[in-house]
């Protein structure tokens, strides 16, 4: 089993649509959990912090269930610059276990 | 515009060549890592440095070699690589390795790297 398992996809959602990622994780001494975006060709970038209340940022809703370990992206009203892949990254404690799930790739349809 | 750059953004070498990526940062940052990443796979860490000390080498061949002149550089040097080595290479920061619960690496836009 993978340390940090997500649905490649590819998504493919119209322009004002709520899609939903989902990232399960496999070390339950996991510590803190992230979403980057990956644009095509570009680098990873940070998008948000996942934490046990759930978190909110404009359209991006993140939210953490230690118990069945999973994380959630949440997308509301996705807009054509959505479109990249999402990467879900779990830190069990040290810079050699910052893992990086295989991401999840998002096309928004205008 | 991303803090990270790295140079070259492009490099096409021959399996006999030596050449060398650089990164540099100006944050601040302590922590500096090289990434390797094949096309539709997330980044695979290759190499940490911490205070300019490599504290991690995930058994990446000796064909590839990293330096960090000082706290802002970061060198990656390869020499007889494969056509496998082939992939985009990834330098990032952060503040240290020991903060990482703050989750945030700086990524640079990374040096595309194609081997003859």
């Amino acid at each position: 089993r993978k340390e940090v398992e997500q649905d490649p996809g590819p998504f493919n959602v119209p322009e004002g649509a709520t899609v939903a990622f989902n990232c399960t994780y496999s070390n339950s001494a996991s510590q803190s959990f992230f979403w980057y975006r990956q644009d095509c060709r570009k680098e990873p970038k940070l998008l948000m912090s996942v934490y046990s209340s759930g978190n909110e940022d404009g359209r991006f809703t993140a939210q953490l269930n230690r118990a069945s370990q999973y994380i959630s992206l949440l997308i509301r009203d996705s807009k054509l610059s959505d479109s990249a892949t999402y990467l879900c990254v779990v830190n069990s404690g040290s810079a050699r276990q910052l893992t990086f799930g295989s991401g999840t790739q998002l096309t928004v349809l205008p | 515009d991303t803090e990270v750059t790295q140079t070259p953004k492009h490099l096409v070498m021959g399996m006999t060549n030596k050449k060398s990526l650089k990164c540099e940062q100006h944050m601040g940052h302590r922590a500096m890592y090289w990434y390797k990443q094949k096309a539709k796979k997330p980044p695979e860490l290759m190499f940490v440095y911490s205070y300019e000390k490599l504290s991690i080498n995930e058994s990446v061949p000796s064909r590839f070699s990293p330096e960090c002149p000082n706290s802002s550089l970061l060198n990656l040097h390869l020499h007889a690589l494969q056509p496998e080595d082939s992939a985009l290479y990834l330098c990032a920061s952060s503040q240290e390795t020991d903060t990482l619960s703050t989750g945030e690496l700086f990524f640079g836009e990374g040096s595309r790297l194609t081997v003859l």
